[in-house]
Formats: structure tokens, sequence, C-alpha cells
């Protein structure tokens, strides 16, 4: 158990919907990391949240935000999605930067 | 940027022999470099990294990797495979400055160890 949590696990939802994936990472972690797994792309870096504040940005897509709360919690929220939004969602998060901890994802199914 | 490759989608080993995942890099400064396993419907695991020190880099799970600076590699290696080891297998090199990290990874080495 890496102590990252994430929910919920799968979702099954039609296109031109709205999801929102939540995160919370490792007691004390301040980063958090969102990775998207599809079967074609490998596994890509979407965004990165350090103690509220967005610091690194991948090759997220506009219809893609995310935010990281107060408490260090954090939300992926998916917009007018599409079926090639099918994927895994990765959440991860790190004490600094020895490496990440990863969650169990959120494995999304658009139809 | 910062980036890894590897250079093999798929590895097989028979159990009990060694294995060796493929892992190089292309990085500007002091490279700082991961290894991390995949399970089916899993998330991923960290197995070791390298920041400094010394080349051999013993990990989780009886794994290791030596770092190479003038091939510019970071292979994953254990001495003998067990079929539980047959995973997904990621290398990935951290970018970036302190507080906007990004870790960037390679494409995976899907490991099958044959019984």
């Amino acid at each position: 158990d890496s102590g990252v949590t994430q929910t919920p696990k799968h979702l099954i939802t039609a296109t031109g919907q709205r999801v929102t994936l939540r995160c919370s990472p490792r007691s004390g972690d301040l980063s958090v990391y969102w990775y998207q797994q599809s079967l074609d792309q490998g596994l890509q870096f979407l965004i990165q949240y350090y103690n509220g504040e967005e610091r690194a940005k991948g090759n997220i897509l506009e219809r893609f935000s995310a935010q990281q709360f107060p408490d260090l919690h954090s939300e992926l929220n998916l917009s007018s999605l599409e079926l090639g939004d099918s994927a895994l969602y990765f959440c991860a998060s790190s004490p600094g930067g020895g490496g990440l901890f990863f969650g169990e994802g959120s494995r999304l199914t658009v139809l | 940027a910062q980036s890894v490759a590897q250079p093999e989608d798929q590895v097989n080993v028979a159990e009990g022999n060694p294995l060796t995942v493929k892992c190089t890099y292309s990085v500007s400064g002091n490279p700082y470099l991961f290894w991390y396993v995949q399970y089916p419907n899993r998330g991923l695991q960290f197995l070791l990294k390298y920041i400094t020190g010394d080349n051999l880099v013993k990990g989780s799970y009886g794994f290791e990797a030596e770092f190479n600076k003038s091939q510019t590699s970071f292979h994953l290696k254990k001495p003998s495979a067990l079929v539980s080891d047959s995973a997904l297998y990621f290398c990935a090199v951290r970018d970036g400055i302190k507080g906007t990290y990004k870790y960037i990874f390679g494409t995976g080495t899907r490991l099958k160890v044959l019984a």
C-alpha cells in the first residue's frame, strides 16, 4: 500500500459527459502528480501541484483541469469526454525529489 | 529536456536465469533515475533510484540497477528471475527544479518470466 488513495476505481460514462477523479496523497506529501496511461500512449504526465499551487504542466488537454485543495487532496476534472479519453488515470505524491508514490488508479471508460 | 528510452517492448527470460531490462537516458546535468514496476490493474510501485554515489543501486524484491555514465544507461537487473517478476517495468528520469519536478517515464518493457 503506497498510502495514496484514488477514487473511484472504475468509472463508465458517455461521450460529452464530465467526471471528477479524486486523489488523497500520502500523509505529509505536498506534491501531487497526475498521469494518464493508455494502451497506445504509455504513461503521460498531465500536471503537478505543490501545496495548492500548479507547478508543472505536461500534455494536459484544455478540456481537463485540476486543483489541489488546502487539505492537499487533489481533483482532476475531465469534461466533454471523448472515446479517446478512456484510460487509466494515476495520481502520485512525492515527499520531495526522491521519487513518486502512485495510487492504484482510476479506470475511465467512455462509451 | 530530459528523457529516457526503453529499447525493448518485451523481454522473455527463463525462471532462474538472470534478467536485464534496458534503459538509456538523455539529460543535462546530473541524472536522477528511477525504476518502477506495474502489475496488472495496479499502480506503479517504486523499485529503486539513483541520485548519486555508487553505480550499483540495490532495490526492492532483489532487483538492482547499474548506472553507467559513459554509456548513459541505467539497466535493471536481477540475478535469478522468478515467475512472479512478470510485469511491466518503467524507467523514469526526474526533470525540473525544486518545487517543479517532473518525472518522465519510458514507454515500458514487459517482462515475461517463463517457468
